[in-house]
């Protein structure tokens, strides 16, 4: 069975500070990973997925993710926090055959002025 | 164009109730969801369909049943509603129902259903 840990459930950082967001899966097979972005009173909104290509993943918005086999994370990050990112963030794992996403408890960004 | 909608945005209902949910999507997906996301955030999947068909069915009360008309639609209804069944109900749809780096969902706007 799969499962997702975010660590914090809250993060706050300054306005062009770097953004950490930490994911860590639980999966007996290789994981599908997805980081999703849900903004106030919205729908979720993929920001990136792993496919397996490269390790460090780009999304969406500024926003990568590094997926490290050996730690078993999948951590988000963005260089330069914007006022605009404050949101709630999502880190999703699936296993194979029917596609069932597992979402970690959600880590909620914000960003300070 | 809305890719995955869904009506109505809000519900408000008394305990007792019986009421539903609708969902399309226009991306020409096959597989449809329905997820539960409670009051601290909590996302839990519910239901997948693919075509039309039960594919995933998760410990969800009998209370709880979804309808799909066909494979654009996949409507949800709910009986005897209780105050637990209060949150924000999220339907989603993706290519295939086959997990895979390439099948990401994509989530309607949320139903806020408040039971009182």
């Amino acid at each position: 069975a799969q499962s997702v840990t975010q660590l914090g459930s809250h993060v706050s950082v300054s306005e062009g500070a770097l953004v950490l967001l930490r994911c860590n899966y639980s999966s007996s097979v290789p994981p599908y990973l997805f980081w999703y972005v849900q903004y106030p009173n919205q729908g979720l909104q993929l920001l990136l997925k792993y496919t397996s290509a490269a390790t460090l993943v780009k999304g969406i918005n500024g926003f990568e993710a590094e997926f490290k086999k050996s730690e078993t994370s999948f951590h988000l990050t963005k260089p330069s926090a914007h006022m605009s990112d404050a949101a709630e963030y999502f880190c999703a794992v699936s296993g194979e055959g029917a596609q069932k996403l597992v979402f970690g408890q959600g880590t909620r960004l914000t960003i300070n002025p | 164009d809305t890719a995955v909608s869904q009506t109505p945005k809000y519900l408000v209902t008394q305990m007792g109730n019986d009421k539903s949910i609708k969902c399309e999507q226009n991306l020409g997906h096959d597989t449809m969801y329905w997820y539960k996301q409670d009051s601290k955030k909590f996302l839990k999947i519910m239901f997948s369909y693919n075509n039309k068909e039960l594919i995933i069915n998760e410990t969800v009360p009998n209370r709880f049943s979804p309808k799909s008309p066909d494979k654009a639609h996949l409507n949800l209804h709910i009986n005897s509603l209780e105050l637990g069944d209060s949150a924000v109900y999220f339907c989603a749809s993706s290519r295939s129902y086959l997990a895979s780096n390439y099948n990401e969902q994509f989530f309607g706007p949320g139903t806020r259903l408040t039971v009182l």
